[in-house]
Order: C-alpha cells, then structure tokens, then sequence
C-alpha cells in the first residue's frame, strides 16, 4: 500500500519569503507523485507532478519540487511567496501500475504582510 | 479549456430528501471522477468511471448512486443521507485511467444534511 505524510499541517511565512512544504511517501512500488493546491472555498488545482526522469520538477506559479528516492521524499518549495499563495496544500501518489490518487492530510500555507 | 463544472454550488437537505449533483466537462476526458472532502481534510476518493462505466467503487454505501448517461456529465444521486454525509463534494477528469494523467478538478458542491 501507498500512504503519504506531510509534515507540517500549518506553515505560516511572511510575504517574500522562501517556504518548503515537506512531503515523505512509503511505497514498495514505483509511484508517480503529484503536488495541488486548493485554495479557500474552490476545487483542487495541480502545480506539478513528477513521473521521471529530472528530479526537479517545475510547476506553476514558481514552485518547484524535488524528487529523492532515497529520502523518499518529494519536497514543495517556492523561492519568494505571495499573499496569493495563501492555500492548503496537498501532496498525493499513485502506483504507477494504475490505482487511487492518495493524498497527504494536507498543509496550510499562510502568508502574512 | 480545462474546465470542470459542478451544479449547485450548495446543496442543503434533509435525511428524507432525494437530490442529485452535476458535473460536467467538455474537454473530451473519458474518465471521472467523485470525491468527497470532509472539513480540514482531504479529499477521498468515492467512484470512478471509464468510458461510461464504473470502474471503481470505494465501497460508498448505496446512498449514494453515481450514474455518467454520457460522456461529458456524471451526476451522484443522493437519497437518505446522514448528517455526517455534510462534505464538500468534488468532480474531478482525466483522458483516461491511467496513473501519469492529471486529474483536473471543479470547485465543489458543498453539501449539509440536516
């Protein structure tokens, strides 16, 4: 079976500062790992996914994420936030054979002037 | 256009009512997707359907009843739901079934059972 953690459930940060959201995942087989955002009151939205290859993955609205297999660990981060990025985040897998999106409990990223 | 769209936004009934939620979506995707998404958590997977038919069932008690008459609209049927069945309810496409395709969301309905 496949679980992710993420491991901050509030991250709070001020306006044009960096941010990592930390997401760890146990899987003992290959997985695809994806990253979306949702923000208050709306449906969910993805920033980026990795399916291989480059470990670093580009998304939208600057973020970025980088895959470690050893770490098991596909870690979001945003070089300078914005009040707009306010937002729950979550991190989620699939087993790359086919099955169910799994998501992380979620972390609220909050930005603040 | 990616596009999903889900009616009505808010939905409000009680334990008696039958009520139904729409999604649709004109991007061609042949698979879609319910989700349920209780407050401060996330969203759960509840069925999927492929070209029209019901590929995954997460064990959803039949008080709920999804139907997809085409493939552009899936709706869930709602008849004698439960207090706790109050979530935000969430529609979500694909191209098809497979793991590397993003799953593209609408905004919700949220539901409360009183």
């Amino acid at each position: 079976a496949q679980s992710v953690t993420q491991l901050d459930s509030q991250v709070p940060v001020f306006e044009e500062a960096p941010v990592e959201l930390r997401c760890n995942y146990s899987s003992s087989v290959s997985v695809y790992l994806f990253w979306y955002v949702q923000y208050p009151n709306q449906g969910l939205q993805l920033l980026l996914k990795y399916l291989s290859g480059s470990t670093l993955v580009k998304g939208i609205n600057g973020f970025e994420a980088e895959f470690n297999k050893s770490q098991t660990s596909f870690h979001l981060r945003k070089p300078s936030v914005h009040i707009s990025d306010t937002a729950e985040y979550f991190c989620a897998v699939i087993r790359n054979q086919g099955g169910k999106l799994i998501f992380g409990q979620g972390t609220e990223l909050s930005v603040k002037p | 256009d990616t596009e999903v769209t889900q009616t009505p936004k808010h939905l409000v009934m009680g334990m008696t009512n039958k009520k139904s939620l729409k999604c649709e979506q004109h991007m061609g995707h042949r698979a879609m997707y319910w989700y349920k998404q209780k407050a401060k958590k996330p969203p759960e997977l509840m069925f999927v359907y492929s070209y029209e038919k019901l590929s995954i069932n997460e064990s959803v008690p039949s008080r709920f009843s999804p139907e997809c008459p085409n493939s552009s609209l899936l709706n869930l049927h709602l008849h004698a739901l439960q207090p706790e069945d109050s979530a935000l309810y969430l529609c979500a496409s694909s191209q098809v079934l497979v793991s590397t395709d993003t799953q593209y969301f609408g905004p919700g309905t949220r539901l409360t059972v009183l």
